[in-house]
């Protein structure tokens, strides 16, 4: 069974710091999603990065694909109490055929 | 565009009762996944429908059904509740399958006693 490890599982930290929240398997991804899931609402989709080596910035988030393509990490700059939420990194499974969601990062920005 | 509703948002249940659970995707959307919300297991897969058709399916035991209908809104089923099935239940919507961006809904609770 292709498993995602997400770490850590709980982060709490200062607003105004940096961080970072990782994605890894042993599998090889023909793309990866991040999604944002915040209390009492459905997931959103933040990127899907697809080329190993391929860094996507989304305002003050960046994305980045590991070069084998079986690992994926987001980092945060400058955190905001905005940024509090779940975070899930996905991906589709033998040929599309059903999607995997890590086990997901939940994130507490103190104001 | 209306995003995806999905109704009731909140739902009690006893064991062995059953449950219908009813997702209205975007409008043009064909494609409809159902997904299962745990503390313990976290977000997984339940089944997909495209064109009234179950597409592909998760690990999930019989007990979980669903089906599509013409307009593409989607019913699940869950008979003979037990108390594990307690989660968010959450659709998710897209123009033609799982490989595309999935537009989620906000979740219906399910608490089973």
């Amino acid at each position: 069974t292709q498993l995602l490890e997400q770490s850590p599982q709980f982060l709490s930290i200062q607003e105004g710091e940096n961080l970072t929240v990782y994605c890894n398997s042993s599998s090889v991804f023909s793309s990866l999603q991040w999604y944002r899931q915040e209390p009492g609402e459905g997931p959103v989709l933040l990127v899907t990065v697809v080329t190993g080596g391929e860094v996507k910035k989304l305002k003050r988030l960046t994305f980045q694909f590991g070069d084998a393509r079986k690992d994926s990490s987001l980092h945060i700059t400058a955190a905001q109490p905005g940024d509090t939420g779940l975070y899930l990194c996905a991906t589709q499974y033998s040929s599309a055929s059903k999607i995997i969601f890590g086990s997901g990062t939940r994130l507490s920005i103190r104001p | 565009k209306a995003g995806v509703t999905q109704t009731p948002r909140y739902l009690i249940k006893t064991r062995g009762q059953q449950v219908t659970l009813s997702c209205s995707p975007i409008s043009g959307h064909r494609s409809v996944s159902w997904y299962q919300q745990t503390p313990g297991q976290g977000l997984q897969f339940l089944f997909e429908y495209f064109s009234e058709t179950q597409r592909n399916k998760g690990n999930f035991p019989g007990r979980f059904s669903g089906r599509q209908f013409s307009n593409s809104r989607s019913e699940m089923n869950v008979s003979t509740l037990e108390l594990g099935d307690s989660a968010l239940y959450l659709c998710a919507s897209s123009l033609q399958g799982l490989e595309e961006t999935q537009y989620f809904g906000p979740g219906t609770r399910l608490l089973v006693l």
